[in-house]
């Protein structure tokens, strides 16, 4: 059974740091691309960030690049999202999700990010 | 980026009623299009990939049509467990979401 746990959320003053990570269970973790979705409270859902296979190649939303950096660690199969300089705009449920047979066919329960001072 | 204009925004139906939700890509997506249902404080759950392919599990009353830029999720016959909000999705660049279709119980 497919699973993706994420941890690492919380309450965070704006321009600090936080770290997501995203434990992936079920496939072959190295042979899929992962990504990071997030949803404002009340709001609709938004891609953030993404990552291939090998960690090569990485990609991200205009708002968050310079700021996020997305990473894996392959033989931990675990996903992670490094969110620096935070502002209150980044406040949402952050996901992770990967393609194993379509884009974003599996997701994990979610983790809040609240920024505020 | 593609924008998605989902519609309606909110729809009200009961259970047995047939349910369709509209979305409309601001350009060709080539039936790069997967459809979501989402429940209170859940993760989005896969329906439907690639405009018509029914994600594995995912009942039969659930179907989805289109081409170019507009598309179609259809609930043949509500059921109570298919309240929630529903998304389209388009991946054919960089990946949007529509705003999400809110179906609740008449």
């Amino acid at each position: 059974e497919v699973q993706l746990v994420e941890s690492g959320g919380g309450l965070v003053q704006p321009g600090r740091s936080l770290k997501l990570s995203c434990a992936a269970s079920g496939f072959t973790f190295s042979n899929y691309g992962m990504h990071w979705i997030r949803q404002a409270p009340t709001k609709g859902l938004e891609w953030v960030a993404s990552i291939s296979p090998s960690g090569g190649s990485t990609y991200y939303r205009d708002s968050v690049k310079g700021r996020f950096t997305i990473s894996r660690d392959n033989a931990k199969s675990t996903l992670y999202l490094q969110m620096d300089s935070l502002r209150s705009e980044d406040t949402a449920t952050y996901y992770c999700a990967t393609d194993l047979t379509t884009r974003f066919d599996y997701w994990g329960q979610g983790v809040m990010v609240t920024v505020s001072s | 980026d593609i924008q998605m204009t989902q519609s309606p925004s909110l729809l009200s139906a009961s259970v047995g009623d047939r349910v369709t939700i509209n979305c409309k890509a601001s350009q060709n997506i080539n039936k790069y299009l997967n459809w979501y249902q989402q429940k209170l404080g859940e993760a989005p759950k896969l329906l439907i990939y690639n405009t018509n392919n029914l994600q594995t599990g995912i009942p039969s009353r659930f179907s989805g049509s289109g081409s170019g830029t507009d598309y179609t999720l259809t609930i043949s016959s509500l059921q109570p467990e298919d309240f929630g909000t529903y998304f389209c999705f388009q991946h054919n660049s960089w990946p949007t979401f529509g705003a999400g279709t809110k179906l609740e119980l008449k």
